[in-house]
């Protein structure tokens, strides 16, 4: 079973608002936790690197301020898009780990669509 | 700019023949190669990881690295309609920490 749980797996809002998406590790701790957006039939782009407890470390070109990272506990991250316009639609994906050694899980996705 | 460079395809290959699928690297501290496989709207699965130069198998997947040359393959024996996918190749300096993603390669496995 998934042991990377990410919600909600689709999400439409209007452009303007904000939206949350979380990501959950469900049977380990997750030191880290890493944030990827995906736009059709690209690669995945690493947006930032969350470590439990401290600020997230962004990619270069990646907002900040629009792309708001919380990392409070070791089995949750979340992903909050601020202020959204139609060109934040995309495919968002979380991916968590636990310590040195321990395998990458990739959560589901969260499809974005923003009207 | 590290970048992982894959052809895109569309790779056709027929059902139960050897598909192979190739990946070039350019950062050369990369010390973690990872082969994934990705369904149409779904999340990258892992299918293959390897570290060393030379071949490692895993039923019917075998990866293959040469660092000197920077690339690395994935090879998929006794091809399945079920393997067509987009395969990513994925690169990190250590660990599995910060993957850098190739392109992808969509693969069909034809009946």
């Amino acid at each position: 079973g998934a042991v990377v749980s990410q919600h909600p797996s689709r999400v439409i809002c209007k452009s303007g608002t904000s939206v949350k998406i979380e990501c959950r590790s469900l049977d380990f701790q997750a030191t880290t936790m890493f944030w990827y957006r995906q736009f059709p039939k690209k690669s995945l782009m690493l947006m930032a690197t969350s470590n439990e407890g401290s600020k997230a470390t962004y990619e270069q070109g990646v907002e900040k301020d629009k792309f708001l990272i919380n990392h409070a506990s070791l089995t949750l991250s979340t992903l909050t898009v601020t202020s959204a316009h139609p060109e934040d639609s995309s495919f968002y994906i979380c991916s968590a780990k636990g310590g040195a050694g321990s395998p990458l899980h990739f959560g589901n996705g969260t499809r974005l669509t923003v009207t | 700019q590290k970048e992982v460079e894959q052809n895109s395809g569309p790779l056709s290959v027929p059902e139960g023949a050897i598909a192979s699928l190739n990946c070039t690297y350019s950062d050369r501290v990369s010390q973690s190669f990872f082969w994934y496989r990705q369904y149409s709207g779904k999340s990258p699965e892992l299918i293959m990881s390897i570290y060393s130069n030379g071949d490692k198998e895993d039923g019917r997947f075998t990866a293959q690295l040469n660092k000197a040359s920077q690339y690395v393959s994935l090879l998929i024996r006794d091809s399945q309609p079920s393997d067509s996918a987009t395969y990513l190749c994925a690169v990190a300096p250590f660990g599995n920490e910060k993957l850098t993603f190739g392109t992808g390669t969509r693969l069909t496995i034809i009946p």
